[in-house]
């Protein structure tokens, strides 16, 4: 059974410039959670894709976006790139739970993409 | 102040020592709680839920306090393998599905 599986695992950018990153989630899951982890700190939420809409926003600008396809999986993009966008971007998978919310956070994380920016 | 927060530590302690952490958040009405655990460099994985009832995983214990709004982890008998960062997870208020992090407790456990 594969788990939450993450491309690339690390690329290097420079400013200025856009990245794609892409999630495939764990078998049987359909919500996929995106979060950027800053060295020293905790995950911050960026979004959540479910049936393909973007479902919830955390505290970021619009140069993050995201997509979900049919399949599931996603891909988050980062435009114009600045230097504090260097991170751990972490995909987690989970069903989808709808109004239950006492399950929120029960999530799989993929290994991450670390991306730096030059 | 932090919607969730924890002291980042670290925490040195011997191997067999009993150490606790705790976290407070700041919602009153979030209603899930967790903690996970993440090794160096690797993402986090899933440790335990948190219920007002206490919650016991082996040498686990997680335990949420509702009216002080703080959530806490005990772990006995610490094992050289326990060392990692320990995160403090609270979320699902307002029907909303999205969870807050903390910044993460690290357990260094020493020979």
């Amino acid at each position: 059974d594969a788990g939450v599986t993450q491309s690339p695992t690390h690329l290097i950018k420079t400013r200025g410039q856009q990245v794609t990153l892409r999630c495939s989630p764990k078998s049987g899951h359909d919500t996929v959670s995106w979060y950027q982890q800053a060295l020293g700190q905790g995950p911050q939420f960026i979004f959540q894709y479910y049936e393909e809409e973007e479902r919830q926003r955390g505290n970021f600008p619009d140069r993050f976006s995201g997509h979900q396809f049919p399949n599931y999986s996603s891909e988050l993009n980062v435009n114009a790139l600045l230097l504090g966008d260097s991170a751990l971007y972490l995909c987690a998978s989970s069903p989808w739970i709808g109004s239950s919310v006492t399950s929120a956070g029960e999530l799989f994380f993929g290994e991450g993409s670390r991306l730096t920016v030059l | 102040r932090k919607e969730v927060e924890q002291d980042p530590g670290p925490f040195n302690v011997p191997e067999g020592a009993t150490v606790a952490f705790n976290c407070t958040y700041s919602n009153s009405a979030s209603q899930s709680f967790f903690w996970y655990r993440q090794d160096c460099r690797k993402e986090p994985k899933l440790l335990m839920s948190v219920y007002s009832s206490g919650n016991e995983d082996g040498r686990f214990t997680a335990q949420l306090n509702r009216a002080s709004q703080y959530i806490s982890l005990l772990i006995r008998d610490s094992k050289l393998s326990d060392s990692a960062t320990y995160l403090c997870v609270a979320g699902g208020s307002g029907g909303y599905q999205k969870v807050t992090f903390g910044i993460g407790t690290k357990l260094q456990v020493i020979p």
